[in-house]
């Protein structure tokens, strides 16, 4: 069974600040990588996507993975306070099946 | 186009009663996933769908819980009798193929609340 490990929060960041989350992963046949965002309440919502080793860019986000380490972590540039959520690591390997971390909880404070 | 629909958003049952989920997944979408999800921990998958075909439910607890997806569209979570342990998040996910690439989109859930 894949463990996904997320660093424990909260994590506090003032507006405009980068906000860094981290990750691993215990399957070293893991293929696919997610983050999710899930606003209190409500469902998660994928944020980004990200298949191969190196960095991934899309807006103020930016994913990092690095197999090798088993590793993966997001980027939150520019935080904004309605970034402030808890932010899902998932894992998905040759099972199909999705394993979740326990989410890591961002404030961004005005 | 419309996302993963559920209903209901809110339950409330007394123990020992029994207890349903409906689930309408993205238009196309082949596969279709049941989670739960607790209060602080991220959600866990409790059966999978390929069309009909319930292709994963090793983490489905079988003596309580049950599941269906008739005609390969819409599904329905059954428990019964529910416990107070089951209090949750019920989250239904779809995609539209079975890569592990492919990405789930999740519906809104519902929240279950045994007394």
């Amino acid at each position: 069974q894949k463990e996904v490990e997320q660093n424990s929060g909260p994590l506090s960041v003032p507006e405009g600040a980068i906000a860094s989350l981290n990750c691993t992963y215990s399957d070293r046949v893991s293929q696919s990588f997610f983050w999710y965002r899930q606003y209190s309440g409500k469902s998660p919502e994928l944020i980004m996507s990200i298949y191969s080793n190196g960095d991934k860019e899309d807006g103020r986000f930016t994913a990092q993975l690095n197999k090798a380490s088993q590793y993966v972590s997001l980027l939150i540039r520019d935080s904004q306070p309605s970034d402030s959520a808890t932010y899902l690591c998932a894992v998905n390997g040759n099972d199909y099946k999705l394993s979740f971390g326990a989410g890591t909880t961002v404030t961004v404070r005005a | 186009e419309a996302g993963v629909v559920q209903s209901p958003r809110y339950k409330i049952i007394e123990k020992k009663q029994p207890v349903a989920f409906w689930c309408n997944p993205i238009s196309g979408h082949n596969t279709l996933y049941w989670y739960l999800q607790n209060l602080g921990q991220g959600p866990e998958l409790l059966i999978r769908y390929e069309n009909e075909e319930a292709v994963d439910d090793s983490q489905l607890p079988k003596d309580r819980f049950s599941a269906e997806r008739l005609k390969g569209v819409d599904s329905t979570l059954k428990i019964q009798p529910a416990e107070l342990g089951d209090s949750a998040v019920y989250l239904c996910a779809s995609s539209h193929g079975t890569q592990a690439t492919d990405t789930q989109y999740f519906g809104p859930g519902t929240r279950l609340t045994v007394l």
